[in-house]
């Protein structure tokens, strides 16, 4: 079974704060994705990752970062926490596909609140 | 252009009685679709996912959803429904971009409400 880990379910920072979240898939995923779920706006892409130190912006990469120096491991980075980033954030992952979109396997999540 | 747009952000129906849950999308190329399932306080878990074959695809726990080309729709149903079918689903458009990459779309969500 794929397994997608999140550093941690639950945080709290302070404004103004660097905030790193870590994300490590266990299967040789090519493809990593972070995004930020709010209620009633469903799933909203931040960054996306389809190979080792290569990164996308999503829909939503204001005020976010990324890294990706292993394959395994993805890490989205706020660099001043600001109050309206307090929100779930899931990471998934997904096998390059041959042509097809393929599958995407989420961790837990991490909710954090940025006061 | 890449959307989706799910219908309804709120469905209730009684225990035993059929679930209807509506997606329309958008894409320019050959999509693939997905519904996944998120229960309170869990994880996104894939229900079914539609990839070019059979138009009527068939899921998890009893759910299937039917690919229609010429309404660009991905409704998901399923016959009977359950009390541990409350949650939230949401519909998926994916495709496949030049450079390899895949671009992802997610619907603003769904939630079922069970009434016994």
């Amino acid at each position: 079974d794929v397994k997608v880990t999140q550093s941690s379910r639950y945080l709290v920072k302070r404004t103004g704060e660097k905030v790193f979240l870590e994300c490590v898939q266990d299967m040789d995923h090519e493809n990593m994705f972070w995004y930020r779920q709010d209620p009633g706006l469903g799933l909203r892409l931040i960054y996306f990752s389809y190979d080792v130190k290569m990164k996308e912006k999503g829909d939503i990469p204001e005020g976010y970062s990324v890294s990706r120096e292993k394959k395994e491991r993805f890490s989205l980075i706020l660099e001043s926490a600001s109050t309206n980033q307090t929100s779930m954030y899931l990471c998934a992952s997904s096998l390059r596909p041959s042509g097809i979109g393929g599958e995407q396997f989420f961790g837990p999540g991490t909710r954090l609140t940025v006061l | 252009a890449q959307s989706v747009t799910q219908l309804d952000s709120h469905v209730s129906v009684s225990e035993g009685t059929p679930v209807l849950l509506r997606c329309n999308y958008s894409s320019s190329y050959s999509p693939s679709l997905f519904w996944y399932v998120q229960h309170p306080n869990k994880g996104l878990q894939l229900l079914l996912k539609y990839t070019s074959a059979a138009t009527l695809v068939k899921g998890i726990n009893g759910f299937e959803a039917e690919f229609k080309k010429s309404e660009t729709s991905f409704h998901l149903t399923k016959p009977s429904a359950h009390m541990s079918d409350a949650a939230e689903y949401f519909c998926v458009v994916s495709d496949l971009r030049s450079g390899g990459y895949q671009k992802v779309t997610f619907g603003t969500g769904t939630k079922l409400q069970v009434i016994p």
